[in-house]
């Protein structure tokens, strides 16, 4: 029972650094989304995928770059981190939306402190 | 642009009363998201609620949706500790179910 992993958990950047967040499902979902959850907020939407080759952008995908090349494996890039990208990061997956009630599946989250 | 609002943003309850959180919608949307956070944790789907005057409980929750009115709302009856943790309302659109999110509601329930 994997569902949504991901990996780090943890993880301390210094300024300028770049890393890739990884994330994978098992349950053959086609979407796929990255959002981020700064404190006390609510969670934003980065950039989601409807299937593998196909990405595109939410609310706040600056600093961001994504790829798609399976339908199991979405990551997350940071290029060139700054302050302002510490945060918690989610990623989640569901099916196609059919009208009659889909649940979204949501990872662990990484925590991650860019200083 | 899609917002969503969520009021209040801290609610300290004791133990055994009822309360209401809502959730306001600027736009038609179809679907409606219910999840708690507790600290340091992912969310967990708690409702999804599709039509206007759906009604769905569980346990001591309930969320209800007025798509004419634009709003949910999550009622919690006699309240317990165990209930303490953030709650979002998230507002889904479009085929790809993308979501957008209330700013949550911290519930504290006091002995």
């Amino acid at each position: 029972n994997a569902g949504v992993t991901q990996t780090p958990k943890f993880r301390i950047l210094k300024i300028g650094q770049s890393m890739t967040l990884q994330c994978a499902q098992d349950m053959n979902h086609n979407y796929m989304y990255w959002y981020r959850q700064d404190p006390g907020m609510g969670l934003k939407l980065i950039y989601y995928s409807v299937g593998a080759g196909i990405t595109d952008k939410g609310e706040v995908p600056n600093g961001y770059n994504v790829s798609r090349s399976t339908t199991e494996d979405f990551p997350l890039r940071l290029e060139l981190a700054a302050p302002s990208q510490t945060s918690v990061y989610f990623c989640a997956s569901s099916q196609l939306w059919t009208g009659s009630g889909n649940t979204i599946y949501f990872g662990e989250g990484s925590w991650l402190t860019v200083v | 642009e899609l917002k969503v609002e969520q009021n209040p943003l801290f609610l300290s309850m004791q133990e055994g009363k009822n309360y209401t959180i809502y959730c306001n919608y600027s736009t038609t949307s179809d679907r409606l998201y219910w999840y708690r956070q507790d600290p340091g944790k992912s969310l967990e789907s708690l409702f999804v609620l599709l039509s206007n005057g759906a009604v769905k409980q569980e346990g001591r929750l309930m969320a209800s949706l007025d798509t004419k009115a634009r709003l949910s709302t999550l009622h919690i009856t006699a309240a317990v500790h165990d209930l303490s943790a953030t709650y979002f309302c998230a507002v889904g659109w479009g085929a790809t179910n993308k979501l957008i999110f209330g700013t949550g509601t911290l519930l504290a329930v006091q002995p």
